[in-house]
């Protein structure tokens, strides 16, 4: 059974620099057709989708965040991190590691975010 | 960006109720569609994928529908357990967009 788990700093102070790792258990960050990804969420954007790592270790992020948001992997230790830049008040959030699936499906594929770490919350404040 | 509207923002029913939820997003994005359920304190789940897949393990109550920009998830025959809220995501296009969300709960 696949198992993401977060991990990093509950509580970060403006200007500086988050850093959340998504440990995965169960299964492989270097298996062809999975999209590491990273979501956060508050009362008030709802649901984020930040970026993705492939398994090949291409990336892709929003571009509302692009320039503050970088998405690794260190596939020895099968973990994904996330490193946000600069970060205010507004990035106070509960950041979720996911899984985007690539499903093939008669000639085409399709994704589902099929396996969701608990979650953590983040807040920024000094 | 596409825009994914959801609709209604929030819904009461009751057990037994079948209730439907839609999403309609601003520019066709074929099947790309999958639907979340969210219960409190918890991570959202995925219950269907394609617009009408269900995930393994969903129940068959769920069902989801639609091609294009309109697509529905509906709940037959609600159980207590259904009561949360449900989140669409399309998947057409980066960046990947969630619906805002609908809060079913109980009458």
């Amino acid at each position: 059974q696949v198992q993401l788990q977060e991990s990093g700093p509950g509580l970060v102070k403006p200007s500086e620099t988050l850093s959340l790792t998504c440990t995965v258990s169960g299964d492989s960050v270097t298996i062809k057709g999975y999209y590491w990804s990273w979501i956060r969420q508050t009362p008030g954007k709802g649901l984020e989708w930040m970026g993705y790592i492939s398994y090949s270790g291409s990336t892709n992020y929003n571009p509302s965040l692009k320039s503050r948001v970088t998405i690794s992997a260190e596939t020895s230790k099968n973990q994904f991190s996330l490193k946000m830049t600069s970060v205010t008040t507004e990035d106070t959030a509960i950041y979720y590691c996911a899984r985007d699936h690539m499903i093939p499906q008669s000639r085409y594929f399709f994704y589902a975010m099929d396996v969701w770490g608990q979650g953590t919350t983040v807040t920024v404040s000094s | 960006d596409l825009q994914m509207m959801q609709s209604p923002s929030s819904l009461s029913a009751s057990v037994g109720d079948r209730v439907t939820i839609t999403c309609r997003a601003s520019q066709g994005i074929r099947n790309d569609l999958s639907w979340y359920q969210q219960k409190p304190g918890k991570a959202p789940k995925c219950l269907i994928y394609a617009a009408s897949t269900l995930q393994s393990g969903v129940p068959s109550r769920f069902s989801g529908s639609g091609f294009g920009t309109e697509f529905t998830l509906t709940i037959n025959s609600l159980q207590p357990e259904d009561f949360a809220t449900y989140y669409c995501l399309q998947h057409s296009s980066y960046p990947r967009i969630f619906g805002q969300g609908t809060k079913l709960d109980i009458k």
